[in-house]
Order: C-alpha cells, then structure tokens, then sequence
C-alpha cells in the first residue's frame, strides 16, 4: 500500500511569508508525528498526534509553528511569518499507535527553503 | 530531560572492517531505544529496537544501562551499509529523541 506522503516536496518562500506543508500518513495509522531535520542538527521532535487525544505541541520552537489533523488521518503544519532559521527538511512519520513495537514510518520530507 | 547523543558526525571503514557507531542516552524512566538508518535518496526507516534483540543485516545492538549506551555494531562492514545511521529514544509519552546522525562510509 501507499507510505506516508508529503507536499510540496521542495518549497520557497521570502521570508515573513507563511507556509503551509502536508502530511497524509498512512490509513489506519493513529499516531502521527512532525520533525525538523536541520544540516548537523539531527532530528527535533516538533508535535505529535495520537488519536482523538490533544497533540503534544511540547517541540513547537514558537507560537509562529502551528499544525492540525483533520478527522484523524491528513495533517497540516503551519509556520507563520517564516524567518531564514526555519529553513530545514520537515518530515512527518505516522504509526499505527502506541505499545513497543510500534513502528513509525518516515515520508520523503518537504524542504523549505527561506530566502 | 531526555538527550540523544552520537559523538561521530562522520565515520569511515574499509569493506569487511568491523563497524561501531556510538550512541548514549540520558533519561531518568525506563528507554526504549532505536537505530534508524537512511540510505541515500531514500526514506529514513527502522533498523533495530533494542526489545527486540535482534539482528538487522547484519546489526546488533545492545542496551548497555550502566553505560547508558546502545552502541550499533557489525562485524563485517559492507559497501552498501554506507548510510546516515540516527539512535533514537522514546519516552513513556511515545515522543521520539533522535541524535544527530553518524554518516557512514564504507570504502571498497
């Protein structure tokens, strides 16, 4: 079946515009996370879904990133007014829930570039 | 607070060398500890978990918690094994810890 997919796959933008990026995790999957993978940074943990339950926005950095799941499955991540530092590959992954063996799994990332 | 951390941004060995790339973790509860591997141009995806005691093309891992380590080894390093290697951690809230990656290269 379809892995998680994400668009745009590249996106650039002037800074202080706001941007809109797309996640459709997998069918049936309940979890669903948002990460930053910036050059030398690894991968910071940025939101988490997890069924009907309130998001952990714990990773957020500021109160301009923002994102939504709408009726369980697609997510939408928002970064408002979007400065040169947010340039970075965001990836989503989705699992199918909680417990042990859970196994998240990664789209292919939408690059955003802030010029 | 929970911390990730793989000292080697960079590693190389020769085909059939032995490979360990070094990941330690802190955290005060009990870790579940992963290896994720993205080969070039493709998906990050899961290697290893350490609950699993398993062995992944080749991979090993063991949870170390006096060292509070989950070094990823493997005897015989292979050409196509080239790849950047992330640990990761997660916490009893199911969010994820990820290091900062190791690059590794195997030369022929």
């Amino acid at each position: 079946g379809a892995g998680v997919s994400q668009s745009p796959s590249n996106k650039v933008t002037e800074k202080g515009k706001d941007v809109e990026l797309r996640c459709d995790p997998i069918s049936g999957h309940t979890a669903l996370y948002w990460y930053r993978q910036s050059l030398g940074q690894g991968l910071e943990f940025l939101i988490y879904f997890q069924g009907n339950s309130a998001p952990d926005k714990s990773g957020l950095p500021s109160d301009r990133f923002s994102a939504e799941r709408t009726g369980g499955s697609v997510s939408t991540l928002t970064i408002q007014r979007t400065q040169q530092e947010d340039s970075a590959v965001y990836l989503c992954a989705s699992s199918i829930g909680t417990g042990p063996y859970n196994e998240q799994f990664f789209g292919p990332g939408t690059r955003l570039t802030v010029l | 607070a929970q911390r990730v951390t793989q000292p080697e941004k960079l590693l190389s060995v020769f085909k059939g060398a032995p490979v360990e790339l070094k990941c330690n973790y802190s955290y005060s509860g009990s870790p579940e500890l992963f290896w994720y591997v993205q080969y070039s141009r493709q998906r990050l995806q899961l290697l290893l978990r350490h609950i699993s005691r398993e062995s992944i093309k080749g991979f090993t891992a063991d949870l170390n918690k006096g060292e509070t380590s989950f070094h990823l080894k493997k005897p015989f390093a292979q050409e196509e094994d080239s790849a950047m290697y992330y640990c990761a951690l997660r916490n009893t809230g199911n969010q994820f810890y990820f290091g900062t990656g190791t690059s590794l290269t195997v030369i022929p």
